[in-house]
């Protein structure tokens, strides 16, 4: 299995809603990503996780929460967004953070496109 | 300060022919450079990925050359499909010392094949 498998595909959400996104693979990898990506922009890194402990967190607002309760799963919840906050929210793993190089290719999943309203 | 342009920012060719995109970095230190194709609302996909030893890599229809010198890549695509039409993203990996691996993404070439 070399997919990486995210839901809901889509949502729709009220600033003062609370929602999770979530993302799971099944690769065996050590290392999963968050990525925030605009119209027409490259992807963003938001967070990554590697062993299940938060490694990098690139100054990301606290109305996002990463969680990773396992190997394979790594959940965002959200809460109190703004509407510039509407993106595509990608999820990616790889091996191992601390291999680097080719081995550590990222595998992306589809994307939760998010609008907040 | 990490730097990957890519250029054309857009393109449109017609269906069958051949088309090649850039990619120029400033990235240090160097680890391996990737093409990813991104179709719209989806997640990237993997097309190649080399490391400073490798000049050129294929896949299928897409061959990726890489000049570490001159720190520039190009992305060929041969007789292209309607299904090419995507979003291509040169990404180029560091590994600083004693450092996590940090990927620099370009802006993408958007590619549009018409019949």
């Amino acid at each position: 299995d070399t997919e990486v498998t995210q839901t809901p595909k889509h949502l729709v959400m009220g600033m003062t809603n609370k929602k999770s996104l979530k993302c799971e693979q099944h690769m065996g990898h050590r290392a999963m990503y968050w990525y925030k990506q605009k119209a027409k922009k490259p992807p963003e890194l938001m967070f990554v996780y590697s062993y299940e402990k938060l490694s990098i967190n690139e100054s990301v607002p606290s109305r996002f929460s990463p969680e990773c309760p396992n190997s394979s799963l790594l959940n965002l919840h959200l809460h109190a967004l703004q509407p510039e906050d509407s993106a595509l929210y990608l999820c990616a793993s790889s091996q191992d953070l601390r291999a680097g190089g080719p081995q550590n290719e990222q595998f992306f999943g589809p994307g939760t496109r998010l609008t907040v309203l | 300060k990490n730097q990957v342009e890519q250029s054309p920012q857009s393109l449109i060719i017609l269906e069958g022919k051949n088309c090649t995109l850039q990619c120029n970095y400033t990235v240090s230190p160097f680890s391996n450079l990737r093409w990813y194709k991104q179709d719209t609302g989806r997640g990237p996909v993997s097309l190649t990925i080399m490391t400073f030893s490798e000049n050129t890599k294929s896949n299928g229809r897409y061959t990726a050359t890489l000049d570490a010198d001159t720190k520039q890549s190009s992305l060929h695509i041969t007789a292209s499909q309607l299904s090419d039409s995507a979003s291509y993203i040169c990404v180029v990996s560091a590994i600083p010392n004693f450092g996590n691996e940090k990927l620099t993404f370009g802006t993408g070439t958007r590619l549009t094949i018409i019949p």
